[in-house]
């Protein structure tokens, strides 16, 4: 079974308003990422956290990190309609080279 | 995107041929992934290649084999395609500093 799963698998908001996505992870782990994945395009990476750090900044996007409920939210503030995509977690564990994405949450930013 | 690049782009087979996808990279780096893409699936890990002729496996590994020869190169065979291997195929690099993938465009295949 997958490792991450995000939450919720589809979110539709107004422009100008804030998206957040959660994801959940089963195992101890050594980072989790997040991507985006336009329509029909390869994945983008967004933004890296380690498992020692609890928050991160990246222009719009605020990654959370708690490792003690093992989940990880995103924060997308004053979306606009370019954010609509679909956005994964992935997550690499200890000693483990593998990265496991989960299945992703589907992004509509409404005009 | 690190220079990324898969072949072929699309393809459209029968079962019980062999296919090979191919993935380049022209950044140096150690690690690379290959991921299977459907959907209510997200992205599962097939195999993935930690130096050259260094290859594990990943979650559905079963009916795939990976060779890498040349760091700069990374192959996907399917020795004998079911329909059930009709995806999306992506192909990723790791930059080992800072853990960051970066992905190819990705390679459909259809097999009827």
């Amino acid at each position: 079974s997958q490792q991450g799963e995000e939450d919720p698998q589809a979110l539709s908001i107004q422009e100008g308003e804030n998206a957040t996505m959660n994801c959940s992870y089963k195992t101890s782990i050594n980072n989790l990422q997040w991507y985006r994945q336009n329509s029909g395009r390869g994945l983008v990476h967004l933004i890296l956290i380690r498992s020692n750090e609890r928050e991160k900044h990246s222009g719009r996007l605020r990654v959370t990190l708690d490792t003690s409920k093992k989940s990880s939210s995103l924060l997308i503030t004053a979306s606009r309609a370019a954010d609509t995509a679909s956005y994964f977690c992935a997550t690499s564990m200890n000693r483990d080279d593998k990265i496991i994405f989960g299945k992703g949450t589907r992004l509509h930013i409404l005009p | 995107d690190a220079g990324i690049t898969q072949s072929p782009r699309h393809k459209v087979t029968e079962t019980g041929t062999p296919v090979t996808l191919r993935c380049h990279q022209t950044e140096n780096h150690r690690y690379m992934y290959w991921y299977r893409q459907d959907p209510g699936h997200g992205l599962r890990l097939i195999h993935y290649s930690y130096g050259v002729k260094d290859t594990d496996k990943g979650e559905v590994s079963d009916g795939y084999s990976v060779s890498r020869s040349k760091t700069e190169d990374f192959l996907l065979t399917l020795e004998s395609a079911t329909s059930s291997q009709t995806s999306v195929y992506f192909c990723a690099a790791r930059d080992s500093n800072t853990g960051e993938l970066f992905f190819g465009e990705g390679s459909r295949l259809t097999v009827l």
